[in-house]
């Protein structure tokens, strides 16, 4: 099937580091993404990761792919209440132009 | 550097209507896609198109929804006919050769009465 897994809902007080999970299908994604998307608004690219990383790093942020167990992840360091938003992994299947999202994990940052 | 822009960013309409979605990609891009996002759902693939033709409209209904990207303007998403079910965010794309990342325009939002 299609289905990109996220769990729904997560919580973190301001200052700890969140982690935000990802299962998704297609071993042929060459490309996998994280967006963000605040209230009422678009999707903003975070950042992403080509499959032949394992990690990426870009100041706050960092991913880590698994790609035998086709899992994605996002930390973000020092979360602040700035980053409450809903999160959506995307992955890119080779051979195809259309991205597939997963359902968005929520994430609430407590002060 | 304007990015994706689409308008209107709201728009309302009754059963029976029809609604134009507009998405001008960002500068120097000539890709666009369209997805669909229903209420606390994540966003489902409509349709790919470059200029003046479309290329992947797998994820299209197959009644009532129409999309063009025209030589010169904007690229439209038409739906006829509005249903209840229709309300959800539409979203834009566009990317530069196709292959490449795709950015977001800040959506439609679509709520038919």
């Amino acid at each position: 099937g299609e289905d990109v897994e996220q769990s729904l809902f997560l919580s973190v007080r301001e200052g700890d580091s969140s982690v935000i999970n990802c299962t998704y299908t297609d071993s042929s994604s060459t490309y996998l993404y994280w967006y963000k998307q605040e209230p009422g608004a678009g999707l903003q690219l975070l950042t992403y990761i080509f499959s032949n990383m394992d990690m990426k790093q870009d100041q706050r942020l960092t991913v880590l792919l698994n790609k035998k167990d086709k899992h994605l992840s996002l930390r973000i360091a020092d979360t602040q209440t700035g980053d409450s938003a809903i999160y959506f992994c995307a992955e890119s299947p080779s051979g195809t132009y259309k991205y597939i999202f997963g359902t968005g994990t929520r994430l609430k940052v407590l002060a | 550097n304007a990015g994706v822009m689409q308008n209107p960013r709201h728009l309302v309409r009754r059963r029976g209507q029809e609604a134009r979605l507009r998405c001008s990609p960002m500068k120097g891009h000539s890709h666009v896609y369209w997805y669909r996002q229903l209420p606390e759902e994540g966003l489902k693939f409509m349709v790919y198109l470059q200029k003046e033709n479309i290329i992947d409209e797998s994820g299209m209904p197959k009644e009532r929804f129409s999309a063009e990207f025209p030589k010169e303007g904007p690229s439209i998403l038409r739906i006829q006919q509005v249903v209840r079910g229709d309300s959800a965010a539409y979203f834009c794309a566009s990317s530069s050769t196709g292959r490449d990342t795709q950015y977001f325009g800040p959506g439609t939002r679509l709520t038919v009465l």
